[in-house]
Parts: C-alpha cells; structure tokens; sequence
C-alpha cells in the first residue's frame, strides 16, 4: 500500500525557509493530488495546500503568500517550502495524499505520512 | 471560512460503553465532512468520509451520520484502542478545516 516519508531540517531559524520533502512509495505519485497539513504541538490540524501531480497547486490563504508546494514526479516526492518563518510556525508538518475522483478533488487526507516536527528558533 | 466545532471538548467512557461525538459546522457542508482519529505521536487515520462511509479497514464498530451542519460519530461498544482524539474536517468548501478535536477517555 502506498507510504509517505517526511523528511527534512528539524530546526529552522527566525525568518528563514523551512523546506520539507514528501516521498512516496508503494504506489505511482501520478494522477493523485497531494497535500500537506500541520499541527501546532497540542493543538489542533491547520490544512496548508495541495498540489496535483501536474504541477497544480491550491493554497490556505492564511499562509499563501508565504508557501510553495511542488512536485518531482520522477523522484516520486513533493515538496513544501514555508518562508519568512516564526516561532508560530513550529509544528508537526504531515504529508498526506488527497482524495480525488478523476482529475477533480473529493477532499479527505488518506493515507498520511508519520509526521516531523519542525521547530522554529534561533 | 467555515467554522467546524466539536462536542464536547473530552469525554470519558467506560470500555464497552457507546460514545457519541458532536460536530457542527457554521454553514452547510452537505455530506462533505470526514472523521479522524488521533492517538499520541501518530498521524490522524481516516476513519469517515461522505459523512457515513467507513473507509478501508475501519471496524463496523464506528458510524457517522448528519448532513447539512449537524454531524455525528459513534462508536458503539468502545475498545481500549479507540481511546484517542478525534477530529471531523469538512471539505465542501475548497478551503478545507478542522475542528478543534474531541479527546476520547478511559473512565
């Protein structure tokens, strides 16, 4: 069945760009769309944005102008970026993929990946 | 936005006993609304999308019901591994949202 794999720096300073790597196996990145959503520690899930394998991207607008989400279909992984970063950005980042008929997003998260907390600090 | 909120906040419930989650949107989802559940240092797992379907591997144990803004999950005769947090999330509006999560404890 198909997995996801967070990866990336645990600690990312004031004002710089957290950079976040979603692999995923087990199955084809193809034909799906892909989120990210975060979860501040004890609180509740914040949905980031999602991207289509095609390179089409949708974005919460709290966070628009400050996030990028991409794909590497040959590298079967998408990636997150989140600029100008506070502390009120650290969190659990999750992959997870989103659900679809067709080419058209349905809107539940299934499977998602385990998670990795990014901590923002100097 | 649309505002998802749950009730109650924690519940506690004997083992075997049915619980029954709230959650309640600002405005009309439809059935577009799913349900998660959250154990300590994992990843929510999808339990219920389109409102009542089970997804893929969830025992019979777990409903949902409600449509529009009222919305339901049960779990009918609760196990030790189902004491969690849930959370519902509705997707009818493309700016999907969570609510604030229901904490399911052991009495």
């Amino acid at each position: 069945q198909v997995q996801l794999q967070e990866s990336g720096p645990g600690l990312v300073k004031p004002s710089e760009t957290l950079s976040l790597t979603c692999t995923v196996s087990g199955g084809s990145i193809s034909n799906y769309y892909w989120s990210w959503i975060r979860q501040p520690p004890g609180k509740g899930l914040e949905w980031i944005g999602y991207i289509y394998y095609t390179g089409s991207t949708n974005y919460n607008p709290s966070l628009k102008s400050r996030v990028a989400i991409s794909v590497d279909t040959s590298k079967n992984q998408f990636s997150l970026k989140l600029s100008s970063v506070t502390p009120a950005d650290t969190a659990v980042y999750y992959c997870a993929r989103y659900s679809s008929s067709g080419w058209l997003p349905t809107g539940w998260f299934d499977p998602w990946g385990q998670g990795t907390l990014v901590t923002v600090a100097s | 936005e649309i505002v998802m909120t749950q009730s109650p906040a924690s519940l506690s419930v004997s083992p075997g006993e049915r619980a029954t989650l709230s959650c309640r949107a600002s405005q009309s989802v439809s059935s577009k609304l799913a349900w998660y559940q959250q154990k300590p240092g994992q990843a929510p797992r999808l339990l219920i999308y389109g409102a009542s379907t089970r997804a893929t591997g969830i025992p019979a144990r777990f409903s949902g019901s409600g449509s529009g803004t009222e919305f339901t999950l049960t779990i009918s005769s609760l196990q030790s591994e189902d004491f969690a947090v849930y959370y519902c999330q509705q997707y009818n509006n493309w700016l999907q949202t969570f609510g604030q999560g229901t904490k399911l404890e052991i009495k």
